[in-house]
């Protein structure tokens, strides 16, 4: 699986949209963006993913570069349910099933 | 609702003593993963199990078994707990092999090892 780069950390004031970056400058063709969040003390939840297109759910937006070659994941309007470390993951499915392999991620602070 | 569920969600145990985890899931699904997630670490998967299938990662030691006697419980065994064991263990699961299955997560069980 490709390899993912996240800074460490960011900060977010309450209300405002949180922009998490990731990149990821060896994905090919088939292989998926995955973003998971974990909030303190529980397991990972997972978030939204995507292949070429712009995603949108109820949790979150993602937005692929056109050369697939960075992704951001937006939370429109951050709360302090939010704080968690977001993972950004690039997968493929391997035989049958499919692997996750988490990097560091980021540690979101929503701020009041 | 549909969950994966683990019991205990905290278990002590002592150096050397055998130690099951437990994992359930409602969700009927074909693959149920095990993680191990040390302090301030992300999650690392130690096997998975697909269907009947086990698939143990590379690195995973051999202190480190599991079994899966039918769909909806897996279980993971430390033959032998050293303190480096001492984290969070995470079962999950996925529908099936495909790339756009999400998986799902329980709670986690923390394993202290005296």
């Amino acid at each position: 699986d490709a390899k993912t780069t996240q800074p460490p950390s960011m900060d977010c004031a309450e209300g405002r949209a949180a922009n998490l970056p990731c990149n990821h400058s060896t994905i090919s063709g088939n292989e998926y963006v995955y973003w998971y969040r974990q909030i303190h003390s529980q397991g990972p939840q997972y978030i939204i993913h995507g292949l070429k297109n712009n995603e949108t759910n109820e949790m979150a937006s993602l937005i692929i570069t056109e050369d697939r070659k960075s992704s951001t994941l937006i939370l429109p309007h951050a709360t302090l349910r939010d704080t968690a470390v977001y993972y950004c993951i690039v997968r493929v499915a391997m035989g049958g099933a499919q692997k996750l392999v988490f990097g560091q991620g980021t540690r979101l602070t929503i701020n009041p | 609702d549909a969950m994966v569920i683990q019991n205990p969600r905290y278990q002590v145990t002592q150096f050397g003593k055998p130690v099951t985890l437990s994992c359930s899931q409602t969700l009927n699904h074909n693959v149920m993963y095990w993680y191990q997630q040390k302090s301030s670490q992300a999650p690392k998967l130690l096997f998975h199990y697909y269907d009947k299938d086990f698939n143990n990662e590379a690195d995973t030691p051999d202190n480190f078994q599991s079994r899966r006697p039918n769909t909806s419980f897996c279980f993971l065994d430390i033959r032998s707990p050293g303190l480096g064991d001492a984290a969070m263990y995470l079962c999950a699961t996925s529908r099936d092999a495909f790339s756009y299955n999400e998986q799902f997560f329980g709670p986690g069980t923390r394993l202290t090892v005296l």
